[in-house]
């Protein structure tokens, strides 16, 4: 079993829906989580971190984190044809000495105008 | 500012041959990483430097791989005789400091083993 599960299954939805993506981990040792965004032929952008469970927004984005139920997940609203792109979650447990990140296989999302 | 910049963008390298990947982090960040990102897949840890210092080499799929980081700037992953395994794309990021949770990353190398 991989330390971090996210469904790789590809996401259409038409232009203003709320698309909503999740993740799963195991190892409990996990403090930061985050989501990325990679678009096609670039490296992962940070899209959203959070510290330990809670939720935390920006602007059309949501990042929740329940640590209890070793659940994430990400809230695009209002989404827009620019949000098209891959989301990655990714963890890390940097009091262990090292903050090397553990990702999901990602989530193609495209949205349709 | 500079972002992480990687060279070369692409490399097409003959099962055998030898493969040198560049990697040129946030001018003052102190911490670099190698991943590598399969094809739909995400990206999977390969090592982790704080400055000059590889203190995780845990992901080097084997010892065909090699990373250094001489003087703490640039950082370079060796990939001796490849194989159509090694395949990917490389992907560097660093941060500025040692647990510093946010870790930007370059455009990667995507690699082609024939």
């Amino acid at each position: 079993q991989k330390e971090v599960e996210q469904d790789p299954g590809p996401l259409s939805v038409p232009e203003g829906a709320i698309v909503s993506l999740n993740c799963t981990y195991s190892n409990s040792a996990f403090q930061y989580f985050m989501w990325y965004r990679q678009y096609s032929r670039k490296g992962p952008e940070l899209l959203m971190y959070t510290y330990s469970s809670g939720n935390k927004e920006d602007g059309r984005f949501t990042a929740q984190v329940d640590k209890s139920s070793k659940y994430i997940s990400l809230f695009i609203r209002d989404s827009q044809p620019s949000d098209s792109a891959t989301y990655l979650c990714a963890m890390s447990a940097p009091q262990n000495g090292n903050n090397r990140l553990a990702f999901g296989k990602g989530n193609q999302v495209v949205v349709i105008p | 500012g500079a972002g992480v910049s990687q060279s070369p963008r692409y490399k097409v390298a003959k099962r055998g041959q030898d493969v040198a990947l560049r990697c040129d982090p946030i001018s003052g960040h102190v911490s670099l990483f190698w991943y590598q990102q399969a094809l739909g897949q995400g990206p999977e840890f390969l090592t982790y430097f704080q400055n000059e210092a590889q203190l995780d080499k845990s992901g080097l799929p084997s010892d065909r791989f090699f990373a250094e980081r001489p003087e703490g700037s640039v950082s370079t992953l060796k990939i001796q005789r490849t194989q159509q395994e090694d395949s990917a794309v490389y992907l560097c990021a660093s941060s500025l400091f040692r647990h510093q949770e946010t870790q930007y990353f370059g455009p990667g190398t995507r690699l082609l083993v024939l």
